[in-house]
């Protein structure tokens, strides 16, 4: 079983509408969890933390479910440019705080 | 500013060839790492420096070879390598690792090496 689990997409979204997905982590004593977005042949670049009260940042809001051990990730009013892959990337929870990450969710955003 | 540089963007090089790849922030981070990543996968962690000292290898091949000169750079020395390594290489910074399971530093990554073994 992967440690980070995430559904690989595509989700294919018209401008300006909503798009929801979800990760989930197997590793209960993770505590720090982030969500990247990967353009084609570019490098990670970090979105958000995600906080256990969840929060939110411009048309980006991320949650955090410890008991059932997901994160979501919701994109309001969905922008071209927001066209990319979205890595959930979770901590370790070993000493060393190594990150784990997801395979990733391609979102691809239609005129 | 978060920004972590990265040279070269590209590089050709062939199975007997000594290449390195450097990488350089100047953001007071103490914490640096390599990644590899394969085309639609995600990133798989190398190299773990931390106040200058490598502090995890994740059993990388011998043919990889890194090194902290100081806080601000990386490099990694690539000799007698094979074409499965071909890949995009990832540096990535952050404050330095906490270590204790309870939080992690946010890592920032660099551009990227795309690297080609002929």
């Amino acid at each position: 079983r992967k440690e980070v689990e995430q559904d690989p997409g595509p989700f294919n979204v018209p401008e300006g509408a909503t798009v929801a997905f979800n990760c989930t982590y197997s590793n209960s004593a993770s505590q720090s969890f982030f969500w990247y977005r990967q353009d084609c042949r570019k490098e990670p670049k970090l979105l958000m933390s995600v906080y256990s009260s969840g929060n939110e940042d411009g048309r980006f809001t991320a949650q955090l479910n410890r008991a059932s051990q997901y994160i979501s990730l919701l994109i309001r009013d969905s922008k071209l440019s927001d066209s990319a892959t979205y890595l959930c990337v979770v901590n370790s929870g070993d000493s060393w705080g190594k990150l784990q990450f997801g395979a990733g969710t391609q979102v691809v955003v239609t005129p | 500013d978060t920004e972590v540089t990265q040279t070269p963007k590209h590089l050709v090089m062939g199975m007997t060839n000594k290449k390195s790849l450097k990488c350089e922030q100047h953001m007071g981070h103490r914490a640096m790492y390599w990644y590899k990543q394969k085309a639609k996968k995600p990133p798989e962690l190398m190299f773990v420096y931390s106040y200058e000292k490598l502090s995890i290898n994740e059993s990388v091949p011998s043919r990889f070879s890194p090194e902290c000169p100081n806080s601000s750079l990386l490099n990694l020395h690539l000799h007698a390598l094979q074409p499965e390594d071909s890949a995009l290489y990832l540096c990535a910074s952050s404050h330095g690792i906490v270590l204790t399971a309870s939080s992690t530093d946010t890592q920032y990554f660099g551009p990227g090496t795309r690297l080609t073994v002929l």
